[in-house]
């Protein structure tokens, strides 16, 4: 049972490439979810998507876009990066009902340089 | 909207000392709250959630309960081990199938 897997773990980018990062869940889970995490910050939400076809901004979306492809998949694309988007970035999922218990991704680290 | 305030660390004690980690928070409703656990290098992990006012959540000898008067959640242990060293986030889940908030993350350091 792999629970929420992301890729890759590590990246390292140039100003102004673009890369995409995937995530998957194999629980089922009709909710899935993209925080960043910065020193001092917690994590903020950039995208969510409560349901297959669904999706929202979260708390800081600029710079970001997302795609549910399907109800496994939910992936997270930097168009253009910037220094700004260095961060550790967490894909998480919940079957969708408040109180349920959110899954983790054990994380990616981005570098922009 | 929905937000949660957790004390700032960092928090350093010693082994066996008793923790205490504040957490309240602001919502509408009757949200469900959670503490999660992230360990050097690895994501978070849930530790322990109450669904609703006077709950109390229990696990790995951690527990906090649920104050409905007074909006709190606070994460105590009796007796603290070098292994409980990690961030620990306060979070909350409003009605319906809103998102996640969490607080900004309390360091703990526990040296023996």
């Amino acid at each position: 049972n792999a629970g929420v897997t992301q890729t890759p773990k590590f990246q390292v980018l140039k100003t102004g490439q673009s890369m995409t990062l995937q995530c998957a869940q194999d629980m089922n889970h009709n909710s899935m979810y993209w925080y960043r995490q910065d020193p001092g910050m917690g994590l903020r939400l950039i995208y969510y998507s409560a349901s297959e076809g669904t999706t929202d901004k979260g708390e800081v979306p600029n710079g970001y876009n997302v795609s549910r492809l399907n109800k496994r998949e939910f992936s997270l694309r930097l168009e253009s990066a910037a220094p700004s988007q260095t961060s550790v970035y967490f894909c998480a999922s919940r079957p969708g009902q408040a109180g349920n218990t959110i899954y983790f991704g054990e994380g990616s680290w981005l570098t922009v340089v | 909207g929905n937000s949660v305030t957790q004390m700032e660390g960092p928090v350093t004690l010693s082994e066996e000392a008793f923790l205490t980690i504040n957490c309240t928070y602001t919502a509408t409703g009757y949200p469900s709250l959670f503490w999660y656990v992230q360990y050097p290098g690895e994501g978070l992990q849930l530790l322990l959630k109450a669904t609703k006012a006077d709950d109390k959540g229990s696990n790995k000898g951690f527990e906090a309960t649920y104050r409905k008067e007074t909006t709190s959640f606070h994460l105590e242990k009796g007796s603290v081990q070098v292994s409980d060293s990690a961030v620990y986030f306060c979070a909350l889940v409003g009605s319906g199938n809103t998102p996640l908030v969490f607080g900004k993350g309390t360091r703990l350091s526990v040296i023996a």
